[in-house]
């Protein structure tokens, strides 16, 4: 059964900080890792997808990085703004059960 | 329509009281997804329909929870006899293919929050 695992649970940065926020799962048999972002009250919007044939991909000042072999992928927040405060979530989306697979989340706070 | 939306937004319930939460997809989207969200968690996988057809509720809690779309468009998820234990966000999502592909992005709803007293 697939883990996803997210740390840390919660970050707090000044603005204009570069930040990496990472992501680990357990099964590597994934058609794909999803990178969402939860407002409070609010459903989640998806950031970025990465396939897994790819390495990365880049959206603004988000670029997420997937390393299948190591269970791994990274979201990398360029020049962090208070807007950007939000839960992150990563998922992985399974072959064998076409399911996405939730972490917990990090809780993001971009101090101005 | 623009977007998934569900209804209602906010549920309160007393324990044994039976619920109906409603989803409607983004038009012409194929794959519809339910998901339970607890207080801190990420969101977990209930059950999915291809069009009218539901291929998998292997997550759905207990045989108290019962999810339908009959015309392949809008879903209804159902709580009976609702307990504690069910209060959380749910939510629905939506994408274009079936089955949901390499490059299918899931499209989430704003969920509704259910509270069992």
């Amino acid at each position: 059964k697939q883990e996803v695992t997210q740390i840390p649970a919660a970050l707090s940065v000044p603005e204009g900080e570069n930040l990496v926020l990472n992501c680990s799962f357990t099964d590597s048999a994934i058609y794909n890792l999803q990178w969402f972002r939860q407002d409070p009250g609010k459903g989640l919007t998806s950031l970025l997808l990465i396939q897994s044939s790819q390495r990365e991909q880049t959206s603004g000042r988000l670029n997420a990085s997937l390393d299948k072999s190591s269970g791994r992928s990274t979201l990398y927040i360029a020049a962090s703004q208070p807007g950007d405060s939000a839960t992150y979530l990563c998922a992985a989306f399974s072959g064998s059960a076409r399911q996405l697979t939730f972490g917990s989340g990090t809780q993001l706070t971009v101090l101005p | 329509g623009a977007g998934v939306s569900q209804s209602p937004r906010y549920k309160v319930a007393k324990r044994g009281q039976d619920v109906a939460l409603r989803c409607d997809p983004i038009s012409g989207h194929v794959s519809l997804f339910w998901y339970q969200q607890a207080l801190g968690q990420g969101p977990e996988f209930l059950t999915y329909f291809q069009n009218e057809a539901q291929l998998d509720k292997s997550g759905l809690p207990s045989d108290r929870f019962f999810a339908e779309r009959p015309e392949g468009s809008v879903s209804t998820l159902k709580i009976q006899r609702t307990q504690q234990e069910d209060s959380a966000v749910y939510l629905c999502a939506s994408t274009r293919l079936a089955g949901g592909t390499s490059t299918d992005t899931q499209y989430f709803g704003p969920g509704t929050r259910l509270t069992v007293l």
